[in-house]
C-alpha cells in the first residue's frame, strides 16, 4: 500500500506571497491532519479534515487554511507569507478518530 | 507546564544496551499514545502506539503506559547505531478538544555508539 505523499517537497517563496501544499493520504484513510515543524516550536497541529469537513483547528492565524476533496486528498494554503512561516509542513493520514497517524515526507518551505 | 514533556537528551547508550525513553503528559483525559522516530531531515515515522495500561512489545521495542501516573515510556532493547534519531512522544488530545489533534513532546535525541 502506498504511503502518504506530499507535493512539492521543497518550496522557496518571498514574503507576502502565498503557497499551496498538497497531500494524498493512504488509500482508505479519510482523515488528514496538517502539522508545522520548526526548530523552536517543534511539531504543532494546524488542522484536521475528515470527509471534506474541518473538524479541528490549532492556534494558527487565519492566513493558514485548508480543504479536503471528495477523494480525501487535502491542500493547505498559507497567504501573505512571513519569514516565520519557514518550516517543514507535514501531513498525516489516519482511518479516523484516535487511530494511528502516518506522516508523509513533508514540504520544506523557505520564506525569504 | 508543557502538555507533553520529554527529556531532550542527548541520551547516549552503547551498542547492545537498552535505551529507555520517558514521557509525561498533563491531560488526564488523553486516551491514545504514540512514539515516533525522526531521523535528521526526515519526517516522523510511527514505531509504537499504545492505548491501554501496561506493556506492549513489538520486536526490540516495548511501550509502557501508566495512566494513573500520566507516564508513557519506550524501551529499545539491543540498541543499534541505526536507532540513533530523535524520538517523539505524542498524545491525542481528549475528544472534548476536537478530533485527531496529536500533541507532541519536544523529542529525545538518542545516540547509540559502537
Amino acid at each position: 500500500k502506498a504511503g502518504v505523499t506530499q507535493t512539492p517537497r521543497y518550496l522557496i517563496k518571498t514574503r507576502g506571497q502565498q503557497v499551496t501544499l498538497s497531500c494524498s493520504p493512504i488509500s482508505g484513510h479519510r482523515s488528514v491532519s496538517w502539522y508545522q515543524q520548526t526548530p523552536g516550536q517543534g511539531l504543532q497541529f494546524l488542522f484536521e479534515y475528515f470527509s471534506e469537513t474541518q473538524r479541528n483547528k490549532g492556534n494558527f492565524p487565519g492566513r493558514f487554511s485548508g480543504r479536503q476533496f471528495s477523494n480525501s486528498r487535502s491542500e493547505m494554503n498559507v497567504s501573505t507569507l512571513e519569514l516565520g512561516d519557514s518550516a517543514l509542513y507535514l501531513c498525516a493520514s489516519s482511518l479516523g478518530q484516535d487511530n494511528e497517524q502516518f506522516f508523509g515526507p513533508g514540504t520544506r518551505l523557505t520564506v525569504l | 507546564q508543557k502538555e507533553v514533556e520529554q527529556n531532550s537528551g542527548p541520551l547516549s547508550v552503547p551498542e547492545g544496551a537498552i535505551a529507555s525513553l520517558n514521557c509525561t503528559y498533563s491531560d488526564r483525559g488523553s486516551q491514545s499514545f504514540f512514539w515516533y522516530r525522526q531521523y535528521s531531515g526526515k519526517s516522523p515515522e510511527l514505531i509504537m502506539f499504545i492505548y491501554s495500561n501496561g506493556d506492549k512489545e513489538d520486536g526490540r521495542f516495548t511501550a509502557q503506559l501508566n495512566k494513573a501516573s500520566q507516564y508513557v515510556s519506550l524501551l529499545i532493547r539491543d540498541s543499534q547505531p541505526s536507532d540513533s534519531a530523535t524520538y517523539l512522544c505524542a498524545v491525542i488530545a481528549p475528544r472534548t478538544r476536537g478530533y485527531n489533534k496529536l500533541i507532541f513532546g519536544a523529542g529525545t535525541r538518542l545516540a547509540v555508539h559502537p
